[in-house]
Order: C-alpha cells, then sequence, then structure tokens
C-alpha cells in the first residue's frame, strides 16, 4: 500500500537554528498538509498546499515557517528560526483530491534544545 | 466554528470489557467528514474511519463499531472484546471542506488503556 514517507524520525536541533522536515507525499495524491502535535496535546493544522501554493494556513504558521515543493516529489516544512516551543511531533500528509480521504505520514519528532 | 470535543481524557478497562469512547462535534456545514484515528505508543497516526454527513448508517468492522447520530451531534466509537493491543490515545476529527482545503480539525483524544 503505498505510504507517505518523513524524513528524518527524529531531530534534535539548537535554538535559533534553520530546520528543514522533509516528506514524500503519494505520487499521485494533489493535496499536501502539514499538521503539528505538541507532546501530549492534540493534533493542529498547520498549511495545506494545493496546485505549487498555500491554500490555506493557521495561525500558528507564522512567517517562521514555510513549504516547498521543490522537485515535485519531496514537500517541505521549513522553520527558520526554531524555538523551544516548536519542540512537537509534525505529521505530512496527502490525499488524491480535496474530498478523499488523508494518508498521514509517520510523522518527524522535533526536539529544540 | 468546528469543534471536536472529546470529554473522557482517560480511560482504563480490564481486556475483554467493551468500551466507548465519545465524540461530540459542531460545525454549520452541511456536508462534512468524520474521522477516527489511533495514536499506539510508537506515535503514527493509523486511519480508522472516515464517514461522511449523509451517511448515517452505524458501521461495525470486527471488534470496533461507529455509532453517528447528527441529531445529537456525535460519532462515537465502540471497542467490543478490548485487548491490550487497543491501548492508544484515540482522536476524532472532524474535516472542513472549504474551497481552498480539506483541513481535519482534532478533538484532543482519549487515552485508552486495557489492563490485562
Amino acid at each position: 500500500e503505498p505510504e507517505v514517507t518523513q524524513t528524518p524520525s527524529h531531530q534534535v536541533t539548537q535554538m535559533g537554528q534553520e530546520v528543514i522536515l522533509r516528506c514524500v507525499p503519494i505520487s499521485n495524491h494533489l493535496y499536501f498538509y502539514w499538521y503539528r502535535q505538541i507532546l501530549g496535546q492534540k493534533v493542529e493544522f498547520l498549511v495545506s498546499f494545493y496546485n505549487n501554493e498555500i491554500s490555506e494556513k493557521s495561525e500558528i504558521f507564522d512567517d517562521q515557517f514555510s513549504v516547498e515543493r521543490p522537485d515535485g516529489s519531496n514537500f517541505t516544512l521549513k522553520i527558520r528560526s526554531t524555538k523551544l516551543e516548536d519542540s512537537a511531533m509534525y505529521f505530512c500528509a496527502s490525499n488524491p483530491g480535496r474530498e478523499d480521504g488523508y494518508t498521514f505520514g509517520s510523522g518527524t519528532r522535533l526536539t529544540v534544545v | 466554528a468546528q469543534k471536536v470535543t472529546q470529554a473522557q481524557t482517560e480511560i482504563s478497562v480490564v481486556e475483554k470489557e467493551d468500551v466507548t469512547l465519545d465524540c461530540v462535534y459542531e460545525t454549520r456545514d452541511t456536508t462534512y467528514y468524520l474521522f477516527w484515528y489511533k495514536q499506539p505508543p510508537s506515535g503514527e497516526l493509523v486511519f480508522l474511519i472516515r464517514r461522511n454527513s449523509f451517511d448515517e448508517q452505524n458501521e461495525i468492522s470486527g471488534r470496533y463499531s461507529w455509532n453517528f447520530q447528527k441529531s445529537t451531534s456525535s460519532f462515537n466509537f465502540t471497542i467490543t472484546a478490548s485487548q491490550v493491543v487497543d491501548s492508544a490515545v484515540y482522536f476524532c476529527a472532524l474535516s472542513e471542506v472549504t474551497d481552498s482545503s480539506y483541513k481535519l480539525i482534532f478533538g484532543s483524544g482519549t487515552r485508552l488503556l486495557v489492563r490485562p
């Protein structure tokens, strides 16, 4: 069964550093998403991406965040200057059409020290 | 505004007991989808079910069953004859389908502990 692949599974970074989280969505999917889950809390929507542009973003997704689909297969989330409160599990997801079911990746656990 | 409430923060049962996880949602949309996901200790999100707002039939899949009631805005999940492997956090979610995206709004989750 096709999977959404996220790398790395765990990343530790120093406060103030830039970090890039990588995702490979399922190849025929058109909509891509990033979600965040702070430890012990609920999963929160960050951003959706369609047709090479952001289609919607949440209040969490401020100027320090950006997304990119650099080569037609990868989908990246960049955090420019990490803060301690960015420590969380970040999930990538994709779906083939706007109202189709989601497939989530297994997540990247980001720890900011 | 859309909202999902899972009032049960944590439930503990003994193996083989039946357990129901509650989910209440709020939406003004007439077309929406409801989901349940399982998050085991390893952290991934495991899809369990998706139900659209026009299909109120209850669903059964093995030991799992779901009861969707629009009249009470609830989408409850029952595990029959629970097993230790069912121990996980379970999230209910609601989709908001707009012209631009299809984001999920999650509840705060219910941690289920099944004791041997």
